[in-house]
């Protein structure tokens, strides 16, 4: 069956902190992967997509994510955190197959940012 | 607008009202999506509309819940006889879909709806 899951449900870094939130996917299709944000408040905004291609993919804010299809992963990454990246994170998987419209979500990882 | 509208972006009402949420996309999207987000939950999927094809309702919790899309644009959410477990935040996206394959999704801000 089709899934995502993000493994962590909050995390806590430091200002200036690296930072990596893993996402991790079943899919039967040629997965399209995407990262979402969602600020208190506000929709979800995309962060970056991998469609094909090179595997590293660069996204707004700072952030990137690799593809690794031998891990089925598609991890989410930041040198430095800073305090207005503190927010919701959501993968999601899309392609040819699967229900829901071809898109599947995570649950989401909650980023709160110490000072 | 340029992006998906979502209106009210706030509705309270009384247990057992009926409520209508409504969805309007960015012009041309042939897809339109509902998820469902209660407070620290995640993106619950609820209906998807496709072009003239028949709705994916699998996420619909219960037959309270329903929804149309109107001459492939306007979508309209309906709950009726609300309940408390309804509260929630109602998103709506669209997208484009190329060779049967989902492409990005823009979400609207959402309707944040309260049953007291």
């Amino acid at each position: 069956a089709q899934s995502v899951t993000q493994p962590d449900i909050h995390i806590t870094v430091s200002e200036g902190a690296s930072l990596e939130l893993r996402c991790n996917y079943s899919y039967g299709a040629t997965p399209y992967l995407f990262w979402y944000v969602q600020s208190p408040g506000q929709g979800l905004q995309l962060l970056l997509k991998y469609f094909s291609g090179d595997t590293l993919v660069q996204g707004i804010k700072g952030f990137e994510a690799e593809f690794k299809r031998s891990q089925s992963s598609f991890n989410l990454r930041k040198p430095s955190v800073h305090w207005s990246d503190a927010a919701e994170y959501f993968c999601a998987v899309g392609g040819r197959g699967g229900s829901q419209g071809n898109l599947i979500f995570g649950k989401g990882t909650k980023l709160s940012v110490k000072p | 607008g340029a992006g998906v509208s979502q209106s009210p972006s706030n509705k309270v009402t009384e247990k057992g009202k009926d409520v209508e949420l409504r969805c309007d996309p960015i012009s041309g999207h042939t897809a339109l999506y509902w998820y469902r987000q209660s407070l620290g939950q995640g993106l619950e999927f609820l209906i998807y509309f496709q072009g003239n094809s028949a709705p994916d309702k699998s996420g619909l919790p219960s037959d309270r819940f329903s929804a149309e899309r109107t001459g492939g644009s306007v979508s309209t959410l309906t709950i009726q006889r609300t309940q408390q477990e309804d509260s929630a935040v109602y998103l709506c996206a669209s997208t484009t879909r190329g060779q049967g394959a989902v492409g990005e999704l823009f979400f609207g801000e959402g309707s944040r709806l309260t049953v007291l």
